[in-house]
């Protein structure tokens, strides 16, 4: 039972440039979350979806960043226009979404911007 | 909203030693309140949970407790190893259908052989 999957482990771009990232979740789970966590500091949650919706973006720039959860496929985050700000690690996790259910992160994305 | 406020934020112990780590929370609504592990590079790897039912939990050398009055948890490791030596995250979230996680800040482990 493969676990949460992140990919690309790293990416680069240049400033103005668009990122995409992707996370498939475990085996069974429905429920997706992004987190971002910058160098020596905790996660902080960004969005919550569920297959074809988004049901929690409280934590996402109004701006530049997008997520989707399409019915087939990864979960895709898209940062937009990249600046030297959004230099981070983007975590997934995944969750079987009833009640308090554990939530498994991937091994996470690592953003540089240049 | 919910402020998670984690101590300390490094700890030093001799290998054997016992290491505990404190999480306040601030929503008395919150309800699930999960620990990760995270060693250099990697994911962040979840080792005990609680849920607000209870108000102690255990598994092998690691025990996590919960006072809901105070709205503070704590983890216990006992007879700490060198492959303990990691960032320890507390959480916590409410079960509103909003299941969003708040983490503290960490707090870097170091056990010494």
């Amino acid at each position: 039972n493969a676990g949460v999957m992140q990919n690309p482990r790293h990416l680069v771009r240049r400033r103005g440039q668009e990122a995409r990232l992707r996370c498939s979740p475990m085996k069974g789970h429905s429920h997706v979350y992004w987190y971002r966590q910058l160098p020596e500091e905790g996660l902080k949650f960004m969005v919550y979806l569920q297959k074809e919706n988004i049901i929690d973006e409280s934590g996402m720039p109004k701006e530049r960043f997008s997520a989707e959860f399409p019915k087939e496929g990864p979960s895709i985050l898209r940062i937009q226009q990249v600046v030297r700000g959004d230099s981070a690690a983007y975590f997934c996790a995944s969750s079987l979404g009833q009640g308090n259910q554990p939530q498994h992160f991937g091994d996470g994305t690592r953003l540089s911007i240049l | 909203g919910e402020n998670v406020e984690q101590h300390p934020s490094t700890l030093s112990v001799q290998e054997g030693d016992s290491a505990v780590i404190k999480c306040t929370y601030s929503d008395s609504a919150s309800n699930y309140f999960p620990w990760y592990k995270q060693e250099l590079g990697k994911r962040p790897q979840l080792i005990i949970d609680i849920r607000s039912n209870v108000g102690e939990k255990k598994d092998q050398r690691i025990a996590v407790t919960l006072n809901k009055t105070a709205k503070h948890f704590s983890l216990h490791i006992t007879e700490t190893q060198p492959e303990d030596s990691a960032v320890y995250f507390c959480a916590a979230s409410n079960n509103t259908g909003f299941q969003k996680l708040v983490f503290g800040t960490g707090t870097r482990l170091l056990v010494s052989p």
